[in-house]
C-alpha cells in the first residue's frame, strides 16, 4: 500500500513568513500533484511535477520533487490570508488512482 | 462551461440505510473517479470509471458500489450504512483514464452524515 506522510498536520503562521510543507513516502511515484481545498469545495489542482529533482514555481509557491521521486515539498514566501486552506499531496504509480497524503492545514492569519 | 456538479450537497442517513449520490462529469470527460475523505484526511480512492466500465477500485466494502451511465454521468451507491460512513464524498473528473499526467476536476462533494 503506498502512503504519503504530510507534515506539520497543522500551520498557523502570521502574514509574511514563510513556511514549507513536506510530503514523504516510502514508494517511488510516476508522478506527484498538489491540490488545495477550502472549507466547502473540492480540492483544486495547484501544480504536477513529473521528473526526479524538478522544480516548479508558481507566483510565490515553490515545488519540488525529490530526486527519487519519493517525496515533495512545497515552499510558500511571503504568506498571505488567503493562501488559508488544505493542502494535498497526491502521487500518481500509474494506472487509475490517485493517492493522497495526509494534509496540512495552513492558517494564515493578520 | 459547467464544473463537476454532485448532489445532494448535504445529507443525513441513520445506520442501516441506503444512499445514493450523483455526479455529472464536466462536458467532454469521459472518466469518473469517486473519492471518500473522512474530517481532517486526505481523500482516499474508492471506484474510477472509464467509458462506463469500471477501470479502478480501492480497498471499501462490496457495500460500495457505483456505475457510469451512457452520458458519462455516475452514481455511487452505499448499503448499510455505518456510523464511519460518514465523510465527504468527492467525484472527479477527467478527459483522460490514466492519471499520471491529467488533471482530475473535483466537485464540492456530498456531505453525509450517518446517525
Amino acid at each position: 500500500t503506498q502512503l504519503l506522510e504530510q507534515s506539520p498536520q497543522f500551520l498557523s503562521i502570521q502574514e509574511g513568513e514563510n513556511l514549507t510543507v513536506y510530503c514523504n513516502s516510502s514508494s517511488v511515484f510516476s508522478s506527484l500533484q498538489w491540490y488545495r481545498q477550502e472549507p466547502g469545495e473540492g480540492p483544486v489542482l495547484l501544480v504536477t511535477v513529473v521528473t526526479g529533482g524538478e522544480v516548479k514555481k508558481l507566483k510565490r509557491l515553490t515545488f519540488q520533487f525529490g530526486d527519487a521521486r519519493k517525496d515533495s515539498s512545497l515552499h510558500i514566501t511571503a504568506a498571505q490570508p488567503g493562501d488559508t486552506g488544505l493542502y494535498l499531496c497526491a502521487g500518481t504509480g500509474g494506472g487509475n488512482k490517485l493517492t493522497f497524503g495526509t494534509g496540512t492545514q495552513l492558517k494564515v492569519e493578520l | 462551461d459547467a464544473g463537476v456538479t454532485q448532489s445532494p450537497t448535504h445529507l443525513i442517513k441513520t445506520r442501516g440505510q441506503q444512499v445514493t449520490l450523483r455526479c455529472s462529469p464536466i462536458s467532454g470527460h469521459k472518466s469518473v473517479s469517486w473519492y471518500q475523505q473522512v474530517l481532517g484526511q486526505g481523500p482516499q480512492f474508492i471506484f474510477q470509471y472509464y467509458e462506463k466500465e469500471e477501470r479502478g477500485r480501492g480497498n471499501f466494502p462490496d457495500r460500495f458500489s457505483a456505475r457510469q451511465f451512457p452520458n458519462y454521468s455516475s452514481e455511487l451507491n452505499v448499503n448499510a450504512l455505518l456510523l464511519g460512513d460518514s465523510a465527504l464524498y468527492l467525484c472527479a473528473s477527467s478527459f483522460l483514464q490514466g492519471t499520471n499526467t491529467g488533471e482530475l476536476f473535483f466537485g464540492e462533494g456530498s456531505r453525509l452524515t450517518v446517525l
